[in-house]
């Protein structure tokens, strides 16, 4: 699977939106990209994935370069309990089964 | 329904002792995997667990092995415990046909190795 590159904090003002980076230039032509995050002492969560469309559900907008080589999370209207550490991941579709490849994520705090 | 449940949360061992963690699926769910999560780091991929048997395995060693049941659970034992073992150990489940990416992890246990 492709190498990720994530900024390792972020701060955001509450209410403000949250937009995380991420870098995968080598990804491949099969491979999505996928966002979980994991609040302190909790398991990781999954928020969303796509593959060159722009993707968006009641958590997050996913957008991907056209280029596919970077990625941004959008948390439209961040809160406190979006304080977490996300992480961007690429996974290779069929192959890959539940092995996901963590990087150390972007700690993002929301402040009020 | 109930989520991704695992047994114990927190446990203390010994260097040299053997560990069994549980770990429950969502309902509906046969696929299970186990991920190691040392502190300040991404969770690390262990092995993955579908019809009773390790599909998957990441870069662990021998130590490290697991078992499916019938009704899809599964557990994570370790032996010969060492101090670099010490870390949370997450469980996640998915359902095999769909495979979407989309994992479910549970809460954790917490392992402390002395």
């Amino acid at each position: 699977d492709a190498k990720t590159t994530q900024p390792p904090s972020m701060d955001c003002a509450e209410g403000r939106a949250a937009n995380l980076p991420c870098n995968h230039s080598t990804i491949s032509g099969n491979e999505y990209v996928y966002w979980y995050r994991q609040i302190h002492s909790q398991g990781p969560q999954y928020i969303i994935h796509g593959l060159k469309n722009n993707e968006t559900n009641e958590m997050a907008s996913l957008i991907i370069t056209e280029d596919r080589k970077s990625s941004t999370l959008i948390l439209p209207h961040a809160t406190l309990r979006d304080t977490a550490v996300y992480y961007c991941i690429v996974r290779a579709m069929g192959t890959s089964g539940s092995r996901l490849t963590f990087g150390e994520g972007t700690q993002l705090t929301v402040n009020p | 329904d109930a989520g991704v449940t695992q047994s114990p949360t927190h446990l203390i061992k010994t260097r040299g002792q053997q560990v069994t963690l549980r770990c429950s699926p969502k309902s509906g769910h046969d696929t299970v995997s186990w991920y190691q999560q040392a502190l300040g780091q991404g969770p690390q991929f262990i092995f993955q667990y579908y019809e009773e048997e390790e599909r998957q395995r990441g870069n662990f060693p021998d130590r490290f092995s697991g078992h499916q049941f019938p009704n899809y659970s599964s557990e994570l034992n370790v032996n010969a415990l060492l101090l670099g073992d010490s870390a949370l150990y997450l469980c996640a489940s998915s359902l095999q046909m769909t495979n979407t990416g989309e994992l479910f992890f549970g809460e954790g246990s917490r392992l402390t190795v002395l």
